[in-house]
C-alpha cells in the first residue's frame, strides 16, 4: 500500500468500551499527528511524534492515548469518550524540513459515542 | 483573533466561470502556506503550496502578500468536479512540525 492508511474507517462504541485507532503511513516520513475534525470547524491538531517522540500535546483529555512504536505507526487509544467526541479522526504524516512541512492526511476514521 | 480566517462561503461559481478567495493569518512570522481541498466526508488533499514569488498549477493560481497577510487562491475555468472545501493552511513559526487549518471556504460550481 502506499501514502497514509487508517483504520476502522467507521468505529461506533458506547462511552464504557475501549478501542483503538490505527496509522500507518508508507512514506518514509519523520513525523505523525493525530487530528479531530468536528463538522464545521478547522481541523484540530491533537498530538505530533516526531521520531517516535511526542513533541506536541495539544491539551488533549487523558481519555485519548496515543502510542508511536516506529516511526510508521501510530494508534490512538480510546477510553471513556463522551458524546461530543464523536468526530473525524484523521492521521497525517509528513517530511518535515526545517519550517517546511507539506501534510500528507490519511482517509480518517468516523467515530460515534454513543 | 484567529490565527487562520477563511470566508466559509459558500461560493456559487457557473462552470467555466473564474473564481478567487483570500485568506487571513495573524502571525506575521509564518513561513510556509499551503491550499488544501477537502471533498464531503473526505480527508484533506494537498493542492498546491504557496511560495513567496505566487506560483501556478494549471487552473490553479496561488499568491502569497506578506504585508498585507494574505494568501489567495484563484480557479479559472472552473469544472463541475472543482466543488470542494478549500483550506488554507500556515505553518506556524516556534512549533515543531504544527500546521494551523483555516475552517475553509466552500465553493460549489453549478452547471
Amino acid at each position: 500500500e502506499t501514502g497514509v492508511t487508517q483504520t476502522p474507517r467507521h468505529l461506533v462504541m458506547g462511552m464504557t468500551n475501549k478501542k483503538s485507532l490505527k496509522c500507518e503511513q508508507h512514506l518514509g516520513h519523520n513525523a505523525m499527528y493525530w487530528y479531530k475534525q468536528s463538522a464545521k470547524k478547522p481541523l484540530e491538531l491533537m498530538f505530533v511524534y516526531s521520531l517516535e517522540e511526542r513533541v506536541e500535546n495539544n491539551s488533549v483529555p487523558s481519555r485519548f492515548s496515543p502510542e508511536c512504536p516506529n516511526s510508521s505507526h501510530l494508534f490512538l487509544h480510546l477510553h471513556t469518550l463522551q458524546p461530543e467526541d464523536s468526530a473525524l479522526y484523521l492521521c497525517a504524516s509528513s517530511q518535515v524540513v526545517e519550517t517546511y512541512n507539506e501534510q500528507f492526511f490519511g482517509p480518517g476514521t468516523r467515530l460515534t459515542v454513543l | 483573533r484567529k490565527e487562520v480566517e477563511q470566508d466559509p462561503g459558500p461560493f456559487n461559481v457557473p462552470e467555466g466561470a473564474t473564481v478567487a478567495f483570500n485568506c487571513t493569518y495573524s502571525n506575521s512570522a509564518s513561513q510556509s502556506f499551503f491550499w488544501y481541498r477537502q471533498d464531503c466526508r473526505k480527508e484533506p488533499k494537498l493542492l498546491m503550496s504557496v511560495y513567496s514569488s505566487g506560483n501556478e498549477d494549471g487552473r490553479f493560481t496561488a499568491q502569497l502578500n506578506r504585508a498585507s497577510q494574505y494568501i489567495s487562491l484563484l480557479i479559472r475555468d472552473s469544472k463541475l468536479s472543482d466543488s470542494a472545501t478549500y483550506l488554507c493552511v500556515v505553518n506556524i513559526v516556534g512549533s515543531w512540525g504544527k500546521l494551523q487549518f483555516g475552517a475553509g471556504t466552500q465553493v460549489v460550481v453549478t452547471p
